[in-house]
């Protein structure tokens, strides 16, 4: 399958800054990409769905000032959390699309574990 | 909503069959049958999808019924590293819309015992 990388797979911040995600595209073009968020002991619920060129579509509850994403290239899209707090912590892993055509599917990046003191 | 129903946890031992069960009664003509997996504090892994046909690969069997409001999803011979949590997940296929969105359930822990 299509590989999906995340960057990076760990970060420890303090309260109050913000963090930067980058999910990337290694061997394809994504046209869609996706972001969920995962509680521990939970099932990854979605955050956000960002097309190349616009702006992203936040599902219901999540909010778009707070969690910003930028998808500039077809390869990279950024999700980064402002003022961070502790209840942000969490596992953030994007999934991106293949593109092109009637048929697509779905891969997974591998993680990027967020823990705010 | 939840368009899925899965058993929360089944046990399996090393070696034998696992077939995982999941009930989709509200399953729309256009809308597939997908299978993910997800090992411990990895991002979810494809594993197969189908319409109405059974499916294989490499990985699993996918056996859908005929009234499509089921499915199993069987590994033929389970390791200790198939030992995760397994989400069956129903979307339609085509490129946009509302409804291609992955939406992951609770999903099945599957624990394969030595």
């Amino acid at each position: 399958g299509a590989v999906v990388s995340q960057h990076p797979s760990r970060v420890i911040c303090k309260s109050g800054t913000s963090v930067k995600i980058e999910c990337r595209s290694l061997d394809f073009q994504a046209t869609t990409m996706f972001w969920y968020r995962q509680f521990p002991k939970q099932s990854l619920m979605l955050m956000a769905t960002s097309n190349e060129g616009s702006k992203a579509t936040y599902e219901q509850g999540v909010e778009k000032d707070k969690f910003l994403i930028n998808h500039a290239s077809l390869t990279l899209s950024t999700l980064t959390v402002t003022s961070a707090h502790p209840e942000d912590s969490s596992f953030y892993i994007c999934s991106a699309r293949t593109g092109g055509g009637v048929i697509n599917e779905q891969f997974f990046g591998p993680g990027t574990r967020l823990t705010v003191l | 909503d939840a368009k899925t129903t899965q058993p929360p946890s089944m046990d399996c031992a090393e070696g034998r069959a696992a077939n995982l069960p999941c009930n989709h009664s509200t399953i729309s003509g256009n809308e597939y049958v997908y299978w993910y997996r997800q090992i411990h504090s990895q991002g979810p892994q494809y594993i197969i999808h189908g319409l109405k046909n059974n499916e294989t690969n490499e990985m699993a069997s996918l056996i859908i019924t005929e009234d499509r409001k089921s499915s199993t999803l069987i590994l033929p011979h389970a390791t200790l590293r198939d030992t995760a949590v397994y989400y069956c997940i129903v979307r339609v296929r085509e490129y946009g819309g509302a409804t291609n969105k992955l939406i992951f359930g609770t999903g099945t822990l599957l624990a394969v015992q030595p």
